[in-house]
């Protein structure tokens, strides 16, 4: 079946480091990719997201490229800062690209310090 | 009210209790989803009303039950829980595109259940 691979966390930088959360899966068909985010007593909030191969999705300074040939979605940013402290998740959706039924990865906690 | 709204926002239930968790979405969106979040583990998909039919996850038991009584109200009633059953409760919804594909799912801030 459909899986989601996420680095292990947690994850802890200083202000301003670069940030890359690696991201695989395995998936038959053309799914859609997302990262999710979600911040202390929140729910989850999309952050981006990809349907198609070498498509990239950006949004707030994250960025992730889906590539077919590697089966990964890595989630990157340039310079972090404490208010991106939270948890992130990788997703796939179905075969089809339909985001009815996603499955998620385990999460990423990610704290980031002054 | 924006999004997809959920209440109550904590519950502290005893095994014995029966409650209900509500979630309403104010989207326009056609399908709606419960979620679980326990710690350390992936979300774990519960049920999915798209328009108005219930999708199942034949591993949920049947101490939950989910109502959709409208596409912007879903709820999920709740009876003689375990303690396991503590985690978030999480609500979604999502939009069928004419091309018959679902898009991204916006989510709810979730329910923190917890059963003595």
């Amino acid at each position: 079946g459909d899986s989601v691979t996420q680095m292990e966390g947690p994850v802890t930088l200083s202000e301003e480091a670069f940030l890359t959360i690696n991201c695989t899966y395995t998936a038959t068909g053309y799914p859609s990719l997302f990262w999710y985010v979600q911040y202390p007593g929140e729910g989850l909030q999309l952050l981006l997201k990809a349907t198609k191969a070498d498509d990239k999705g950006s949004n707030k300074g994250f960025e992730a490229t889906y590539r077919k040939e590697t089966t990964s979605f890595h989630l990157e940013k340039g310079s972090v800062q404490v208010s991106d402290s939270a948890v992130y998740f990788c997703a796939l959706s179905d075969r089809s690209g339909s985001a009815r039924q996603l499955t998620f990865g385990s999460g990423t906690q990610l704290t980031v310090l002054p | 009210e924006t999004g997809v709204t959920q209440t109550p926002r904590h519950l502290v239930m005893g095994m014995t209790n029966k409650k209900s968790l509500k979630c309403e979405q104010h989207l326009g969106h056609n399908a709606m989803y419960w979620y679980k979040q326990s710690a350390k583990k992936p979300l774990e998909l519960m049920f999915v009303y798209s328009l108005e039919e219930r999708v199942e996850n034949n591993s949920v038991p049947s101490r939950f039950s989910p109502e959709c009584p409208n596409s912007s109200h879903l709820f999920l009633h709740l009876h003689t829980l375990q303690p396991e059953d503590s985690a978030l409760y999480l609500c979604a919804s999502s939009q069928e595109a004419t091309s018959g594909r679902f898009l991204e799912q916006f989510f709810g801030p979730g329910t923190r259940l917890t059963v003595l």
